[in-house]
């Protein structure tokens, strides 16, 4: 079983519609969560970084977090066309003892969204 | 500020050679990650690098190898090449703080025939 579990999808919406991206994760040692999202043939660019339980909003995002049922959400707003990429929610350990791993992440698969006009 | 650039973009070797990649992290960030992703695999931690030391190693076989140097600029190298090493090689950036972005690169494509 991976460490983070993420529904690959695809996923297909029209425009203006809420979206609605989840994973689990397993590991209780994960405390930071990140939502990054990737166009084809690019590389992940980091969309959300949170690191308690609840949500945070920017602009048309929101992530949520809930570490007690270890579920990570994200909701995109009134979707466009442009939104449409794979989002790859993303976890990492706290360090211990005076931080030894900084760039170590683990991913879910991701989902591939399409929104169309 | 330029971001994480990786050379080269895109490139195709013969089953059995060995191929090096290059990353240039952004500028002041000490730790250089990178990553494998493939359709079916995803994205998987490779190994990372602070300060010329390797941290953290994923579970990949010893043919995938790296190294940091001073200025902070990155290598990694796959020796041996197998038909499953086709895939897209990215990598990552961060300062040296804990809660630090993590920034990523385009990606080398790399296909092995």
């Amino acid at each position: 079983q991976k460490e983070v579990e993420q529904d690959p999808g695809p996923l297909s919406v029209p425009e203006g519609a809420i979206v609605s991206l989840n994973c689990t994760y397993s590991n209780s040692a994960f405390q930071y969560f990140m939502w990054y999202r990737q166009y084809s043939r690019k590389g992940p660019e980091l969309l959300m970084y949170t690191y308690s339980s609840g949500n945070k909003e920017d602009g048309r995002f929101t992530a949520q977090v809930d570490k007690s049922s270890k579920y990570i959400s994200l909701f995109i707003r009134d979707s466009q066309p442009s939104d449409s990429a794979t989002y790859l929610c993303a976890t990492k350990h706290r360090s211990e003892g005076g931080g030894t791993s900084y760039g170590k992440l683990t991913f879910g698969q991701g989902t591939i969204l399409t929104v169309h006009p | 500020k330029a971001g994480v650039t990786q050379t080269p973009r895109y490139l195709i070797k013969t089953r059995g050679q060995q191929v090096t990649l290059s990353c240039s992290p952004i500028s002041g960030h000490r730790s250089v990650s990178w990553y494998q992703q493939t359709p079916g695999q995803g994205l998987q931690f490779l190994f990372e690098y602070f300060s010329e030391t390797q941290r953290n190693k994923g579970n990949f076989p010893g043919r995938f190898s790296g190294r940091q140097f001073s200025n902070s600029r990155s290598e990694m190298n796959v020796s041996t090449l197998e038909l499953g090493d086709s895939a897209l090689y990215l990598c990552a950036s961060s300062s040296q703080g804990e809660l630090d972005t993590i920034y990523f690169g385009e990606g080398s494509w790399l296909t092995v025939v």
